[in-house]
């Protein structure tokens, strides 16, 4: 069964300081991997995705996220933070071989932007 | 609208009640889900329609939950005689096959 870790449940960073959001994955084959951003009373938003290109990918925003099979990790980033990155951050898996199948999200992580 | 949006926002039910949680996708899109939020977790998926087909409805928690899309367009999720473990908000997605999934902005849903 797929499964996904996010690391730490809140993380603080001072404004333009380094975002990294961690993600491990439990799967036998290396599933597709997604990362989606909550603002609050609002619906999910896809930052980015990974199917089996390139290992480093960019989204929006200024985040991008590095696919490592040996780890099973897919760490979001963005090398300066800006106070309207304070959101919940979701990283969510999908079979490769359920084209139409439903998406298995983390716990979430809290992004709190200091000024 | 170009987004996918659901009705009502916020519902409030008293413990035994039926609710019906409607899901406008987006134009054209085949694949409709339903997701539920707990608060302070991450979305749990509940049920996948491909047009009007349900072909995948694991995540239903109890036979009290019933979701249907009868023309592959609109959806309805129901929930039968609420309990207060079924307070959470209930999102809904489409996309095209093998897409993106969209996001509505949630039913958030309080039974008292």
């Amino acid at each position: 069964a797929q499964s996904v870790t996010q690391l730490g449940s809140h993380v603080s960073v001072s404004e333009g300081a380094l975002v990294l959001l961690r993600c491990n994955y439990s799967s036998s084959v290396p599933p597709y991997l997604f990362w989606y951003v909550q603002y609050p009373n609002q619906g999910l938003q896809l930052l980015l995705k990974y199917t089996s290109a390139a290992t480093l990918v960019k989204g929006i925003n200024g985040f991008e996220a590095e696919f490592k099979k040996s780890e099973t990790s897919f760490h979001l980033t963005k090398p300066s933070a800006h106070m309207s990155d304070a959101a919940e951050y979701f990283c969510a898996v999908r079979s490769i071989y359920n084209q139409g199948g439903k998406l298995i999200f983390g716990q979430g992580t809290e992004l709190s932007v200091k000024p | 609208g170009a987004g996918v949006s659901q009705s009502p926002r916020y519902k409030v039910a008293k413990r035994g009640q039926d609710v019906a949680l409607r899901c406008d996708p987006i134009s054209g899109h085949v694949s409709l889900f339903w997701y539920q939020q707990a608060l302070g977790q991450g979305p749990e998926f509940l049920t996948y329609f491909q047009n009007e087909a349900q072909l995948d409805k694991s995540g239903l928690p109890s036979d009290r939950f019933f979701a249907e899309r009868p023309e592959g367009s609109v959806s309805t999720l129901k929930i039968q005689r609420t309990q207060q473990e079924d307070s959470a908000v209930y999102l809904c997605a489409s996309s095209l096959i093998s897409d993106e999934q969209f996001f509505g902005p949630g039913t958030r849903l309080t039974v008292l």
